[in-house]
């Protein structure tokens, strides 16, 4: 089984103040890191995929970087929103046809 | 265009019970999945189909067993429920199971076992 870590669990942020989260992943055998949103009462959607050592994403306030040598993956969040309140998760592809292993999550409340 | 669609959202079992939770994708992906997700948990994959006609266990496929019916649909069967098994249940579909694939989520069904 792979070990795929978020910290921290929760978060709560200032309306306004700028974030981050990690994910952390086995360095080995790395095909894909997913980062998804997933508010409460609905299904989870996705943010970014990411494959290349050294690859930044960004939608909007929201970003992504990547380091597949030492295993983890930074989300930044700039300016929260109340709306930016959601589990965020990440799940890492080794490859198998089995897909996705995810995280626990990291569960954001932002704070008016 | 729907995506993709769980039944029931909702449902009481008593133990012993048995009861098949519904799926289906209209985006014509080949793959699908169904995970569970519990309290302090991430969500954990019970069993994946990666094509038409193809089905294999996750990480925790005991007390399971699954149909992909045809392309689009694709059932999770619980035989015997447990109280263990109460949980949220997601299925999920990708286009090939890629590794840079989306995998996209249905809304979820929401099990209790008594």
């Amino acid at each position: 089984i792979l070990n795929v870590e978020q910290s921290p669990q929760s978060l709560h942020v200032q309306e306004g103040d700028s974030t981050n989260f990690t994910c952390s992943f086995p360095s080995s055998n790395f095909y894909a890191l997913h980062w998804y949103r997933w508010e409460t009462a609905k299904s989870p959607e996705a943010l970014f995929v990411m494959t290349l050592n050294g690859d930044e994403k960004k939608k909007g306030r929201i970003s992504a970087t990547l380091n597949t040598k030492e295993g983890y993956s930074y989300l930044y969040i700039k300016g929260s929103q109340p709306e930016d309140s959601a589990t965020y998760l990440c799940a890492f592809n080794g490859g198998g046809a089995d897909g996705l292993t995810f995280g626990k999550g990291t569960h954001l409340i932002i704070q008016p | 265009n729907a995506g993709v669609t769980q039944t029931p959202k909702f449902q009481v079992l008593k133990t012993g019970q048995s009861m098949t939770l519904q799926c289906a994708q209209d985006m014509n992906h080949n793959s699908m999945y169904w995970y569970r997700q519990d309290p302090g948990m991430g969500l954990r994959l019970i069993y994946y189909s990666a094509s038409e006609g193809t089905t294999d266990k996750g990480e925790v496929p005991n007390g399971y067993n699954v149909s992909r019916l045809n392309k689009r649909e694709f059932s999770l069967r619980l035989e015997s429920a447990a109280p263990s098994q109460t949980s949220v249940y997601f299925c999920a579909s990708s286009l090939a199971g890629g590794y840079q694939e989306t995998q996209y989520f249905g809304p979820g069904t929401r099990l209790l076992v008594l």
